[in-house]
């Protein structure tokens, strides 16, 4: 089981926002940065953000990344359609297990 | 065109291994870390390691430590997960995801810009 929590879904109408939380602690989210990635369905996943809030080259400023804390926050304004798909965080993790860890997943619906 | 290519599907009886492959063409293939990511059906990603393609330098994660053995071919620039022991519980997409820090550096970046399609691991009697 992961150790960065995320709420399993969310949803919205097109053209309006959502936002994805990430909970972690001090040996991941805390100390380290944070990368989002989308997984479209019956895909590989996709880097949307990398280093808490930047964009790869071709991500729109659409999606757009924060953190304070132990939280990351993952924001889609403007949805489109083509935005359902699952989202992940991920980060470094400074505990033995592993030494990276991805959130639990978030479904975005678009109404 | 940069991309990371998977071998095909397989299917393997519990306690056998498997050894997948990820052909990267496009962009210089010793030049950046590369990590293995694996999704159970209809679960989340779940991290297993990197290997640095020049060096061949690994790193594991706990969870598969002693059963995953991550090797590559400079030669035909291709990196290779192998996992042996295999479970029904190892029945998953298994995908290769590059780092975009350079080998020569003294660790990976720790995000993924680039991977490939995955290969779908199979185990089952």
């Amino acid at each position: 089981q992961s150790v960065l929590t995320q709420p399993p879904s969310v949803s919205a109408a097109p053209g309006q926002k959502v936002t994805i939380s990430c909970s972690g602690s001090s040996s991941n989210i805390g100390n380290n940065y944070v990368s989002w990635y989308q997984q479209l369905p019956g895909t590989a996943p996709k880097l949307l953000i990398y280093e808490n809030n930047k964009r790869p080259s071709g991500i729109p400023d659409r999606f757009s990344g924060s953190k304070s804390g132990t939280s990351a926050t993952l924001g889609i304004t403007g949805l489109q359609t083509g935005d359902e798909a699952d989202y992940y965080c991920g980060t470094w993790e400074s505990s033995l297990s592993a030494l990276y860890v991805f959130g639990t997943g978030t479904k975005v619906t678009v109404l | 065109q940069v991309q990371l290519v998977h071998s095909g599907a397989e299917v393997k009886r519990p306690g056998a291994s498997v050894k997948v492959s990820c052909k990267a063409s496009g962009y210089t293939f010793t030049g950046y870390y590369m990590h293995w990511v694996r999704q159970a059906p209809g679960q989340g990603l779940e991290w297993m390691g990197w290997i640095n393609p020049d060096s061949g330098g690994t790193n594991y994660a706990q969870n598969f430590q002693g059963r995953v053995t991550l090797t590559r071919d400079t030669s035909i620039s291709t990196a290779y997960m192998e996992l042996s022991r295999l479970r029904s519980d190892d029945t998953a997409v298994y995908y290769c995801a590059r780092d975009p820090a350079y080998s020569y550096g003294p660790s990976p970046y720790w995000y993924f810009d680039l991977w490939g399609r995955g290969t779908l691991v199979t185990v089952s009697s």
